[in-house]
């Protein structure tokens, strides 16, 4: 079965600064998709970025971008410039077209000022 | 564009009582629809999924139950509520074009 790793339960940033959150994940799917899913404290799950596995070229979202390394089965996630409203939980998730969606546990980003 | 209602936004029920949740999209049409449940401080816990009207898959054993009885209508219900359910509940539906998710507001349950 398909599992996401996100080893950091906590991480913290100062503003305006830069921080990248881990995410590993396990299947023997050679296509699929990743996404990550910022959840602020009013819990409205918002998708951030999305990857296609087929695609080498890593996808960008203005301060958002992503690090995916397909044969290590790694996709970190990049904030840029960080904001106070960046605070929030952010999830890892992946997903075979469908048929398997799994969310990792998880990590919990604070924004120093 | 793709919208989600989640009714109600908060609910405090006793133990032994009766729950219906109710999750109604809008702009789309014939959607995969899916139930979680998160407890406090932690991640998703996928409960139920729907690829259409009567369809619907189990992903937890457990004394919750959901049904579709129509196309942009998702319930999730119990017979008897137990302290364990207390959670957030979260509806989603699948994204038409790369399956991402779409989630909507949320339902935080509090049983008593």
């Amino acid at each position: 079965a398909q599992t996401v790793t996100q080893s950091q339960p906590e991480m913290s940033v100062q503003e305006a600064e830069t921080v990248t959150l881990s995410c590993t994940y396990d299947t023997s799917e050679s296509d699929y998709y990743l996404f990550w899913y910022k959840q602020p404290p009013s819990r409205q799950m918002i998708l951030v970025i999305r990857q296609e596995a087929y695609k080498q070229q890593n996808a960008t979202e203005n301060r958002f971008s992503v690090n995916f390394q397909k044969a290590a089965k790694s996709f970190s996630l990049k904030i840029s410039d960080s904001q106070l409203g960046d605070a929030a939980m952010y999830f890892c998730a992946y997903d075979n077209y469908g048929q398997n969606f799994v969310f990792g546990p998880g990590t919990r980003l604070s924004v120093l000022p | 564009s793709q919208t989600i209602h989640q009714w109600p936004a908060t609910l405090v029920q006793p133990v032994g009582s009766p729950l219906s949740l109710e999750c109604t999209v809008e702009g789309t049409s014939n959607p995969n629809l899916y139930w979680y449940r998160q407890a406090a401080g932690r991640g998703l816990q996928l409960l139920f999924y729907s690829v259409g009207i009567g369809q619907i898959s189990s992903e937890v054993p457990q004394n919750l139950s959901a049904s579709r009885p129509q196309d942009r209508q998702f319930i999730l219900s119990s017979k008897k509520l137990l302290l364990s359910d207390s959670g957030f509940y979260l509806c989603a539906l699948e994204g038409e074009d790369s399956y991402e998710q779409y989630f909507g507001p949320g339902t935080r349950l509090t049983v008593t």
